[in-house]
């Protein structure tokens, strides 16, 4: 059974810079398992924000980013803003048709 | 613009079935692999399963043997057929285009489906 582990909750000021980062039960998080990530706030589907590794998908502001810090994937906002206050899961590809879903983590602005 | 639209949701008993439709507009549906995500209320997405563009299916170990995904590309279709329905079915549930076949992500989403499984 794989599990990704994200931070479950994560605080950051207005204009303020925040790493999230999803991480493997066992083993380590690479470009391989081509790491996305997704935003969601309260009853709204999702919505792309980074694929493969650190692509932004269309329309996505610059102050999302993402990468590989040390075994983890990870996105990285800079200046958070007010809206950017979600929920926010990575899937990473696992092979043979199957993608796995972090916990998510709840991203406070305050 | 790309659109996916997702219907069939309601109320069922436990041990039901239900039929969801996804309606695809806007891409050359044939082309692309599809997949349904879901969300129990109050909890965090779950990938359920995928279609890809030649027809191969893919389950999660949850749903597999109760669940069948299919396409209709003449009619831009996707499906998720579910059988033997569970209460921890009980979700919003979400029909994704998948982007690059290569690159292994989502790109679309559609508003979801409500499914609740209760007597």
């Amino acid at each position: 059974q794989t599990v990704l582990t994200q931070e479950p909750s994560f605080s950051v000021s207005p204009g303020g810079t925040v790493t999230l980062t999803c991480g493997l039960s066992s083993g380590s998080v690479s470009t391989n398992y081509y790491p996305s990530w997704y935003q969601q706030t309260p009853g709204q589907a999702p919505r792309t924000l980074i694929y493969n590794t650190n692509i932004r998908s269309s329309g996505v502001p610059d102050r999302f980013s993402g990468s590989i810090l040390g075994n983890k994937a990870a996105l990285t906002i800079t200046g958070a803003q007010a809206d950017d206050e979600s929920d926010y899961y990575c899937v990473l590809y696992m092979g043979s048709g199957i993608s796995v879903f972090g916990g998510g983590t709840k991203l406070t602005v305050l | 613009e790309v659109q996916v639209l997702e219907s069939g949701g309601g109320l069922v008993q436990p041990g039901g079935s239900l039929r969801l439709s996804c309606a695809a507009s806007e891409f050359t549906f044939s082309s692309f692999a599809m997949s349904w995500v879901r969300q129990a209320p109050g909890k965090g997405l779950e990938w359920v399963s995928m279609i890809g563009s030649s027809g191969n299916t893919y389950y999660a170990d949850s749903v597999r043997g109760r669940f069948t995904i299919s396409r209709d590309n003449p009619k831009n279709t996707l499906y998720l057929q579910m059988n033997s329905l569970r209460a921890e079915d009980t979700a919003v549930y979400y029909c994704a285009k998948r982007g690059t076949a290569s690159l292994h992500y989502f790109d679309y989403w559609g508003q979801g489906s409500l499914v609740t499984v209760s007597s």
